[in-house]
């Protein structure tokens, strides 16, 4: 079966930096994402990794290790804004399905 | 910039009643797809749909669920028998590029069965 585990809860205060991380186990991988997800909302597309490496866009970055089967989400220059939980999300199967992450929420304090 | 939408934004129905859920994709992704959050719980794949067909489907979309592409424009979902447990957010998405390209995602409809 597919599993991917993620802190359930991350606190940081405003401007300050946090590494959300995500361990997986699939077959058939293809890929792994990050959405962004606030209450009641849409989940929001973020990040996309398909090699190993760092992604960058903006205030986020992505980055993926396929040999650790293990990602991570780092967001900078925390905002209030920020508030949300977050999702790490892989391609499976014949790479159309996305199995998400159990999220973990991410509390930015003054 | 296009987005996937929704209708209705909530629905209210009795165990037992028929719904459908709509969904309009972006104009021109070819693949949509279905998911479904629980309160408080993670997004759970239902069904992925390509060219008037199902090429996917979890356990959970059982004969109780169907998916249809009645024009170039909507994709529906349809649970004939509601059950309790089905009351959840219901998410259409779509993407263009086929596999692993990126999906975007309406904005849910939540739904609540009585």
């Amino acid at each position: 079966g597919q599993s991917l585990e993620q802190p359930s809860e991350v606190t940081a205060v405003e401007g300050a930096i946090v590494q959300i991380n995500c361990t997986y186990q699939t077959s058939g991988f293809y890929g792994l994402s990050w959405y962004q997800q606030h209450d009641g909302g849409a989940p929001t597309f973020l990040s996309y990794n398909a090699l190993d490496g760092l992604e960058e866009t903006g205030r986020f970055s992505s980055f993926l290790s396929r040999s650790d089967s293990y990602g991570y989400l780092l967001l900078q220059e925390l905002q209030m804004k920020d508030s949300a939980s977050y999702f790490c999300a892989v391609f499976t199967g014949g790479g159309n399905k996305l199995t998400f992450g159990t999220g973990t929420q991410l509390k930015v304090e003054l | 910039e296009p987005e996937v939408t929704q209708t209705p934004s909530h629905q209210v129905t009795q165990m037992g009643q028929e719904v459908i859920l709509r969904c309009v994709p972006i104009s021109n992704h070819l693949y949509f797809y279905w998911y479904r959050q629980i309160l408080g719980q993670k997004v759970e794949f239902l069904v992925s749909f390509y060219n008037n067909e199902i090429s996917e489907k979890s356990e959970i979309f059982d004969d109780q669920f169907s998916v249809e592409r009645p024009d170039g424009s909507n994709f529906t979902l349809k649970i004939r028998s509601t059950k309790l447990e089905d009351s959840a957010m219901y998410f259409c998405a779509s993407n263009g590029g086929g596999r692993s390209d990126t999906q975007y995602f309406g904005p849910g409809t939540r739904l609540t069965v009585l």
